[in-house]
């Protein structure tokens, strides 16, 4: 059965430096990768995707299929990047999100 | 475009009772979902719409959960009777289709019902 971890509950920089959230996953097939993000009081959303290899918001994730990693990289982090974030997998055969537990960042003045 | 609504954003409830969560998708979206976060765990897969047939509901926790989807529209969430561990937070979340573009098989999130059972 697929699996996604995120070894950290809380992670805590402070503003202007680098924030990495790891992200590491088991499944036996192909998956599509994902990175959500929830902000305080604001519903969960899409920040990324590794199939659009894109930066939003100056984040970026990718994938590394030897490793089963999909760690989420920023160079400098902003206050307003400080909320929850979910790492989440997708078979490629089916349309379910399976989502690590998720890690709050905090980005301190 | 209005997004995923869900209704009640928060409901306290005794042990023994019924709820029902509703959510409307967004509009034009055939697939919805339901999934929950508990406390302290991770957000968990419920199951799985196309229009109004279940398309996968393995990750029903048990028989005292019911889904329906009447019309291929809103779908309700039916807990009955409700026990102290279905608290938490139930999300619904919609998307246009599952293959094809990207942008075609986001899923999108509604703000979740928080459920309390005392």
């Amino acid at each position: 059965a697929q699996r996604v971890t995120q070894p950290e509950k809380l992670l805590s920089v402070f503003k202007g430096a680098p924030v990495e959230l790891k992200c590491n996953y088991s499944y036996s097939g192909s998956p599509e990768l994902f990175w959500y993000v929830q902000y305080s009081r604001q519903r969960l959303q899409l920040l990324l995707r590794h199939i659009s290899r894109e930066s939003i918001k100056g984040f970026t994730a990718d994938l590394n299929k030897g490793e089963t990693s999909f760690h989420l990289k920023k160079p400098f982090a902003q206050e307003e990047d400080s909320a929850m974030y979910y790492c989440a997998l997708r078979e490629t055969s089916g349309s379910r999100l399976t989502f690590g537990e998720g890690t709050q960042l905090t980005v301190n003045p | 475009e209005a997004g995923v609504t869900q209704f009640p954003s928060h409901s306290v409830i005794e042990k023994g009772q019924t709820v029902t969560l509703r959510c409307d998708p967004i509009s034009g979206h055939d697939n919805l979902y339901w999934y929950r976060r508990v406390m302290g765990k991770e957000i968990k897969f419920l199951l799985h719409f196309v229009k109004e047939s279940k398309q996968d509901e393995s990750g029903m926790p048990n028989n005292r959960f019911l889904a329906e989807r009447t019309g291929g529209t809103y779908s309700t969430l039916k807990v009955q009777p409700a026990e102290l561990e279905d608290s938490g937070v139930y999300f619904c979340a919609s998307s246009l289709k599952l293959q094809g573009t990207a942008q075609g098989n986001t899923i999108y999130f509604g703000e979740g019902s928080w459920l309390t059972v005392v």
